[in-house]
């Protein structure tokens, strides 16, 4: 079966100061991979997706960067972070040769807090 | 463009009535369609999806939805709500221009004892 990690659970950090959240997948090859940011506990925005290494699409402009540098590997990061940062950071994957599974899975979030 | 509308920002439920949260879309095509529950501070779980076939699914926890394509509908529904399915819940459309999820904005169920 497969799972995804996503670390760290909690993070608080000062405005101007870097960011770097994880997300790994196990149990599966050449997932499609994706990074969500929910803000006040609402609605989803889909930030980046990745189709492969390297492979990263973005889907608004912000201060924020994501990068896949293995297959099972997403990683979120910024070099100065804003107060309007905070929010709960979701990652998702879904398989690649879908046969009609479309569904994403969610990772466990982590809630940024920048102060 | 495809978008799936969730009308309730909130329903409200007695333990052991009936539930319903209501989701409605707009595609073109055949849809394909999500739902997704949200505890608190934790990530989405998937439910349920309808693809083809018969219009009521049936996904995890006693959930089902039926989809109705006249209504361009599919409602989450269960027969008896329990406290513990108090959560937030998202409807989603896969859009196949994109072949993105497009998530709708989310209803909080509240079942009281």
């Amino acid at each position: 079966s497969q799972t995804i990690h996503q670390w760290p659970a909690t993070l608080v950090q000062p405005v101007g100061s870097p960011l770097s959240l994880e997300c790994t997948v196990e149990g599966t090859s050449n997932p499609n991979l994706y990074w969500y940011r929910q803000a006040a506990g609402r609605g989803l925005q889909l930030l980046f997706y990745s189709v492969g290494i390297g492979q990263i699409s973005s889907e608004v402009p912000q201060n924020l960067s994501a990068s896949r540098p293995q297959d099972r590997q997403f990683i979120l990061s910024s070099k100065k972070l804003l107060l309007s940062d905070s929010g709960f950071y979701l990652c998702a994957w879904r398989f690649t040769n879908t046969g009609g599974a479309y569904e994403q899975y969610f990772g466990p979030g982590t809630r940024l807090t920048v102060t | 463009a495809q978008s799936v509308a969730q009308p309730e920002d909130q329903v409200n439920v007695a333990e052991g009535n009936p539930l319903t949260v209501k989701c409605t879309y707009s595609v073109s095509g055949n849809p394909y369609l999500f739902w997704y529950v949200q505890y608190p501070n934790r990530g989405l779980q998937f439910l349920l999806k309808y693809i083809t076939g018969d219009n009521l699914v049936k996904g995890s926890y006693g959930f089902e939805a039926e989809f109705n394509k006249s209504q361009t509908s599919f409602h989450l529904k269960k027969p008896s709500a329990l406290v513990s399915d108090s959560a937030l819940y998202f409807c989603a459309v896969r859009d196949r221009n994109t072949d993105k999820l497009i998530f709708g904005t989310g209803t909080r169920l509240q079942v009281f004892p």
